[in-house]
């Protein structure tokens, strides 16, 4: 049973520019979950997608915007890079989208915007 | 929306010795999660506990669902223990498997 992976691991833009983030799933989970975390605070719920469908999306802008692809892999973009965007992304999968489930996280895509 | 407490923000131990460290949360939760972020920034399952108690080798978690606390002990503890530790709820009004991180907890065990 492989666990969570995301790519790149690490990722310098330019403000302005567009970032694609990608992870895939733990086998047999369906759920992707998003998160930022800025540097010295807890993660930051982004969205979330189940079965291909977007289940629920925090308090962030529209330019954050996301995909999941029937092998339930997901990617994470952004728009328009901000300074503030700088921060660790963390990817969860869980199993079932209403059904609260254990999530689990990937290693995270630190992404450094100049 | 829900609000998360963690206590204290920071701990430094001496190898050996044990901790309690706190979670307090504003709603009525079905979803609550504790995990150990190491150096690098991975995030670590510890326990899945939306209520009750359980325990897993040096570490025992309790949650009281209708007091909107949960509490994580670690005993014995370990240079390795280092790191931050986070609680994360999911609240009962929303569907879905969002979770509403704390703060954390910085933890620091010096040998």
């Amino acid at each position: 049973e492989t666990g969570v992976t995301q790519s790149p691991t690490h990722l310098i833009k330019t403000r302005g520019q567009q970032v694609t983030l990608r992870c895939s799933s733990q086998s047999g989970h369906n759920t992707v979950s998003w998160y930022q975390q800025a540097l010295g605070q807890g993660p930051q719920f982004i969205f979330q997608y189940y079965r291909e469908e977007e289940n629920g999306r925090g308090n962030f802008p529209p330019r954050f915007s996301g995909l999941q692809f029937p092998n339930y892999s997901s990617e994470l973009n952004v728009n328009a890079l901000e300074l503030d965007d700088s921060a660790l992304y963390l990817c969860a999968s869980s199993l079932g989208g209403v059904q609260l489930q254990t999530q689990y996280f990937g290693p995270g895509t630190r992404l450094l915007v100049l | 929306g829900i609000q998360v407490e963690q206590s204290p923000p920071d701990l430094i131990l001496q190898e050996g010795a044990n901790s309690t460290l706190r979670c307090n949360f504003s709603d009525s939760v079905n979803n609550l999660q504790w995990f150990h972020q190491n150096p690098w920034g991975q995030l670590i399952n510890l326990f899945y506990i939306p209520s009750g108690t359980k325990q897993n080798g040096r570490l025992s978690a309790t949650t009281v669902a209708t007091e909107r606390y949960s509490l994580l002990y670690i005993s014995s503890s370990q240079t390795t223990d280092s790191g931050v530790y986070f609680c994360a709820v999911g609240p009962r009004e929303t569907s879905g498997s969002r979770l509403t991180f704390g703060e954390g907890t910085q933890l620091t065990v010096n040998p």
